[in-house]
């Protein structure tokens, strides 16, 4: 079956360690995407990446990192800079948009991350 | 600063009523709107607009753009239990691959 994966779907860590959240995706998207859902907000995206080895901060990277060895996969590290990680991690990927065509985003099913 | 809001936040509704969700938006160079469902997880996509004026249906689910007063509506009529859900607009800013999301607005159909 195609579609985006990650792992796990609950995550528990102590204040001050990181923390890395995989996302693997078998859809042949080019584009990929690392949001964070906080309680009645929307979704704010953290960092994408339009092609392997490539990627640009979105919004709130902040105290997160990235990288983009595969096509396949688009792991984020939470830091312990960041301030507030507990939140819904959503991952999501997409053709890579030229000028002609429109592609939706596919999300993954989500990482509930708590820090204690 | 590109911008997306959608109203309401939230609403209780009844099985059978019709209701209408808003989304208005202030970005630089549009290309897009999207709609999407999330239920417990993983966002599921509904709707893409680029053009004003054209509706999109899918069975009770129908939505419009107006590209002049930057906003669009979600349409769901006769609803269900199973429309319960929190409904998110998005817009892409053109070329940029990104999308920016409203607030959401969280339906209950209550039976």
């Amino acid at each position: 079956d195609g579609g985006i994966t990650q792992s796990p779907k609950y995550l528990f860590r102590k204040e001050g360690q990181n923390v890395t959240l995989s996302c693997e995706q078998n859809l042949n998207h080019d584009a990929m995407y690392w949001y964070r859902q906080d309680p009645g907000q929307g979704l704010r995206l953290i960092y994408y990446s339009q092609i392997v080895n490539d990627f640009q901060k979105g919004d709130i990277a902040e105290g997160y990192s990235v990288s983009r060895e595969k096509k396949e996969s688009f792991p984020l590290t939470v830091t312990s800079a960041q301030k507030n990680p507990t939140a819904f991690y959503l991952c999501a990927s997409s053709i890579n948009r030229g000028f002609l065509g429109d592609y939706e985003q596919y999300f993954g099913p989500g990482t509930r991350l708590t820090v204690t | 600063e590109d911008k997306v809001v959608q109203s309401p936040l939230s609403l209780v509704v009844h099985e059978g009523d019709t209701v209408t969700l808003n989304c208005s938006y202030e970005v630089t160079n549009f290309r897009s709107l999207l709609w999407y469902k999330q239920e417990k997880k993983a966002p599921t996509f509904l709707f893409m607009l680029t053009s004003s004026g054209i509706e999109k249906k899918s069975g009770r689910l129908s939505s419009i753009l107006d590209k002049k007063e930057l906003f669009s509506i979600l349409n769901i009529t006769a609803t269900q239990t199973g429309d319960s859900a929190i409904y998110l607009c998005a817009v892409e800013p053109s070329n940029t691959g990104k999308l920016i999301f409203g607030q959401g607005t969280t339906l209950q159909v209550k039976p």
